[in-house]
């Protein structure tokens, strides 16, 4: 079956240390997202990428950096940087060449910082 | 700057009642609107996709419709169910590209048995 699969599901990190989140897609999909959830807040971009070997900055950027080396693959890295990283991180992916637009999410990964 | 909003925040009613979830965007330029769903510490779930020109999408007892004039969509749920108790959130598209999909902070929708 098709889909994007994120892991660790659950993840705790000490202070000071830089964590990295895995998002694998077997869609076939260009473009790829990362995003941020809190606890009564919507969902906010992290950063994003149309292709391989690019990506963009989002909304909330700082303390965080991607790569994108393989289509398929599109990993985050929470750094020591990031001042309050405890959330729920989202990895998504859209067909940049349908003309839906649909976009899709992977499990999440819960990030406690202890 | 695009803005989604979703109202009611929070809505609990008793199995079997039809009920309906609003969305409301700000700027009508918008390449498609998506309704999703969110189980407790799961991720997204795609329920139905409307695209700009079109005004209404049906998958079983959902159906989603778009105003893009008004800035609003719909989300209608016939026969409410207790599975059907979930976080909904909707979600506009301002372009194919994919580069900005802007989020509504969602409606957590609770049916009672």
């Amino acid at each position: 079956d098709g889909g994007i699969t994120q892991s660790p599901k659950y993840l705790f990190r000490k202070e000071g240390q830089n964590v990295t989140l895995s998002c694998e897609q077997n869609l076939n999909h260009d473009a790829m997202y990362w995003y941020r959830q809190d606890p009564g807040q919507g969902l906010r971009l992290i950063y994003y990428s149309q292709i391989v070997n690019d990506f963009q900055k989002g909304d909330i950027a700082e303390g965080y950096s991607v790569s994108r080396e393989k289509k398929e693959s599109f990993p985050l890295t929470v750094t020591s940087a990031q001042k309050n990283p405890t959330a729920f991180y989202l990895c998504a992916s859209t067909d940049r060449g349908a003309d839906t637009g649909e976009l899709f999410f992977g499990e999440g990964s819960r990030l406690t910082v202890l | 700057k695009q803005e989604v909003t979703q109202i009611p925040a929070a809505l609990s009613v008793p199995e079997g009642e039809n009920l309906v979830l609003n969305c409301s965007f700000t700027d009508s330029a918008i390449y498609n609107l998506q309704w999703f769903r969110q189980d407790p510490g799961k991720g997204l779930t795609s329920l139905l996709l409307i695209q700009s020109s079109q005004r209404e999408q049906t998958s079983g007892r959902l159906n989603a419709s778009l105003d893009k004039s008004s800035g609003r969509s719909t989300l209608y749920i016939a026969a409410s169910q207790p599975g059907d108790s979930a976080t909904y959130l909707c979600a506009v598209s301002v372009d194919n590209y994919g580069q900005n999909f802007v989020f509504g902070p969602g409606t957590r929708l609770s049916v009672l048995p």
